[in-house]
């Protein structure tokens, strides 16, 4: 089986756009969780969403956002990208929101 | 609020010696799950070992093992027989109960092992 799978890998955007990220979780895994990891620091929760409802969020401000489908992939979406926003953005998915899950390999971000 | 502090930025150790990697947490939950991760440069993180608070004995996952101090909200890994693959960022992770459910990290502890 497929792991969980983050697209795409690599992005660089410029100040003030938008971007949105992608995962799909390992078939059968109904919850997916966010974190940011900046260079040199440990990784920060974003969001979790089960059954595509917000089941929890970070102390990110509203220009973060996701969503997920029905067929339980997810969309972290960012807005009015600052330089602060360049980070390795992780997913995790696991059957149920109670557990941590397992880790795609990100998306590096880079924000110029 | 959760706290994971990993006091030791940097440790490296020689191929087949063992090395422990040292983490502190600060939690009001009598409930939890402490977790150790391995970054390599490939960026996933990796589950190397779990340890449930209620259960007093240690963790043991082949080469690693844990020392779980509860009272002393300590808990740290050992590696054994360390292999040039074991060199990777190390992460201390924290997961609670109630009703947020999410991995509060330490800062990470680099460790290369030296042929």
């Amino acid at each position: 089986d497929a792991g969980v799978t983050q697209s795409p890998t690599h992005l660089i955007k410029t100040r003030g756009q938008h971007v949105t990220l992608r995962c799909s979780p390992i078939s059968g895994h109904k919850s997916v969780s966010w974190y940011q990891q900046v260079l040199g620091q440990g990784p920060q929760f974003i969001f979790q969403y089960y059954e595509k409802e917000e089941r929890g969020r970070g102390n990110f401000p509203d220009r973060f956002s996701a969503r997920q489908f029905p067929n339980y992939s997810s969309e972290l979406n960012v807005n009015a990208l600052l330089l602060g926003d360049s980070a390795l953005y992780l997913c995790a998915s696991s059957f149920r929101p109670t557990e941590p899950g397992f880790f795609g390999q990100g998306t590096r971000l880079t924000v110029v | 609020a959760q706290t994971v502090t990993q006091s030791q930025p940097e440790m490296s150790v020689q191929e087949a010696e063992t090395v422990t990697l040292s983490c502190t947490y600060d939690t009001s939950e009598s409930n939890y799950y402490l977790f150790w991760y391995k970054q390599p440069p490939s960026r996933q993180m990796i589950l190397v070992i779990r340890q449930e608070a209620y259960k007093q004995q240690n963790a043991t996952e082949n080469r690693f093992s844990v020392n779980f101090q509860k009272a002393a909200k300590s808990f740290s890994l050992k590696i054994s027989d360390s292999q040039l693959g074991d060199t990777a960022m190390y992460f201390c992770a924290f997961w609670g109960g109630g009703s947020n459910y999410k991995l509060t990290f330490g800062k990470g502890t680099l460790l290369t092992v030296n042929p």
